[in-house]
């Protein structure tokens, strides 16, 4: 049972940032925020994770609003190279399991 | 070097006949899982070993069974084939370790075809 909520699907033209929503209103204090992406007909590939404050790394940013309600992935400068489908995952730190939803289909054209 | 390695990468194979599928990863990881992408696309969590040890077991018919010979390898054995049996199988390893997250990596997936 996915505990998140995105939209199915979002175009963005290439070389612009892309920002990526997410609810998750029935997150526990001892969950986090996973993202994960699967580019087509390869396997899903880790992006970034957080429990309440802003993460950056060299693929996206993850802004995590303070009541932890909600998220946004940014793609900074999205590239043709970015279309996939983007998943984002709350999960206990103890839990081994990741539980994929729907996803959000991000589109990057030219 | 691939970090996680499947293979075959392919399998088509007739329904009742009995298939393997291995999983090798080089990370170093205590932890491995085999997930399940349906037809539409949803990715499922079928096992999970920690050092050798079975520690997820979802809902999945015993037709299928993992074996894992070290913390290495995890391999799919899959007996009398059906025809919802056909999907993408994902392997994945993780550390347990970290305790700032369990990043899992996935390797290509194997695409098994039942006719």
């Amino acid at each position: 049972d996915a505990k998140t909520t995105q939209p199915p699907s979002m175009d963005c033209a290439e070389g612009r940032a892309a920002n990526l929503p997410c609810n998750h209103s029935t997150i526990s204090g001892n969950e986090y925020v996973y993202w994960y992406r699967q580019i087509h007909s390869q396997g899903p590939q880790y992006i970034i994770h957080g429990l309440k404050n802003n993460e950056t790394n060299e693929m996206a940013s993850l802004i995590i609003t303070e009541d932890r309600k909600s998220s946004t992935l940014i793609l900074p400068h999205a590239t043709l190279r970015d279309t996939a489908v983007y998943y984002c995952i709350v999960r206990p730190l103890n839990d081994y399991k990741l539980s994929f939803g729907a996803g959000t289909t991000v589109t990057v054209r030219a | 070097d691939t970090a996680v390695s499947q293979t075959p990468k392919y399998l088509v194979t007739q329904m009742g006949n009995d298939k393997s599928i291995k999983c090798e990863q080089n990370l170093g990881h205590d932890t491995m899982y085999w997930y399940k992408q349906d037809s539409k696309k949803f990715l499922k969590i079928m096992f999970s070993y920690n050092n050798k040890e079975l520690i997820i077991n979802e809902t999945v018919p015993n037709r299928f069974s993992p074996k894992s010979p070290d913390k290495a390898h995890l391999n799919l054995h899959i007996n009398s084939l059906e025809l919802g049996d056909s999907a993408v199988y994902f392997c994945a390893s993780s550390q347990v370790r970290d305790r700032v997250a369990h990043i899992q990596y996935f390797g290509a997936g194997t695409r098994l075809s039942v006719l």
